[in-house]
């Protein structure tokens, strides 16, 4: 079973806009983590934002933000006043005992595009 | 610049080549991964050293060869590789210590391999 589900494989918005992307994870654990990283058409995978799961408050960082919902296991990742430097893969990963052991594991990615 | 380098940038190898991939980060980590990044494939774990244990998905064919000297470098050496193990390779590091970025992977540009 896929452990985290990223249901919007690309997404478009308008510079300036605000863009909302989706994703669901699968766990039975209550203490594990949660990231968005981005991955710019350099390739580099650069950490955009990290929720714990053990906090009630929303992580921000800047023009980022996020809506976690633990019981229904949502994990959205909120772009504002979005720039054209932010068009990227964005890939939302889960961090926590997998089979045992602990594991970072990645949906499949959504891509952002950016219109001027 | 996230702190972790990784060489060469570009590859390209027959299928009775060896190689060798370098990863070297620079920010006091003691934790190691090598990454598999497909077209239309969530990133795939292939190797962890943690404090000099090395963890192993089972699905990795034995030609990819990981080598961890010490906490700052790490290698995936490869040889006799197949067309479909072209992808990027992408190093990451986290730190084991406790603190606030403990759970979190920094990666680096990755190595664009192109088996022949």
């Amino acid at each position: 079973a896929q452990t985290v589900t990223q249901s919007q494989p690309e997404m478009s918005v308008q510079e300036a806009e605000t863009v909302t992307l989706s994703c669901t994870y699968d766990t039975s654990e209550s203490d594990y983590y949660l990231f968005w990283y981005k991955q710019p058409p350099s390739r580099q995978m650069i950490l955009v934002i990290r929720q714990e799961a053990y906090k009630q408050q929303n992580a921000t960082e800047n023009r980022f933000s996020v809506n976690f919902q633990k019981a229904a296991k949502s994990f959205s990742l909120k772009i504002s006043d979005s720039q054209l430097g932010d068009a990227a893969m964005y890939f939302c990963a889960y961090r926590g005992l997998i089979q045992g052991a602990q594991k970072l594991v990645f949906g499949q990615g959504t891509r952002l595009t950016i219109n001027p | 610049e996230t702190g972790v380098t990784q060489t060469p940038r570009h590859l390209v190898m027959g299928m009775t080549n060896k190689k060798s991939l370098k990863c070297e980060q620079h920010l006091g980590h003691n934790a190691m991964y090598w990454y598999k990044q497909s077209a239309k494939k969530p990133l795939e774990l292939m190797f962890v050293y943690s404090l000099e244990e090395r963890v192993e998905n089972n699905s990795v064919p034995s030609r990819f060869s990981p080598e961890c000297p010490n906490s700052s470098h790490l290698f995936l050496h490869l040889h006799t590789l197949q067309p479909e193990d072209s992808a990027l390779y992408l190093c990451a590091s986290r730190s084991n210590l406790w603190g606030g970025s403990r759970e979190t992977q920094y990666f680096g540009p990755g190595t664009r391999l192109l088996v022949l």
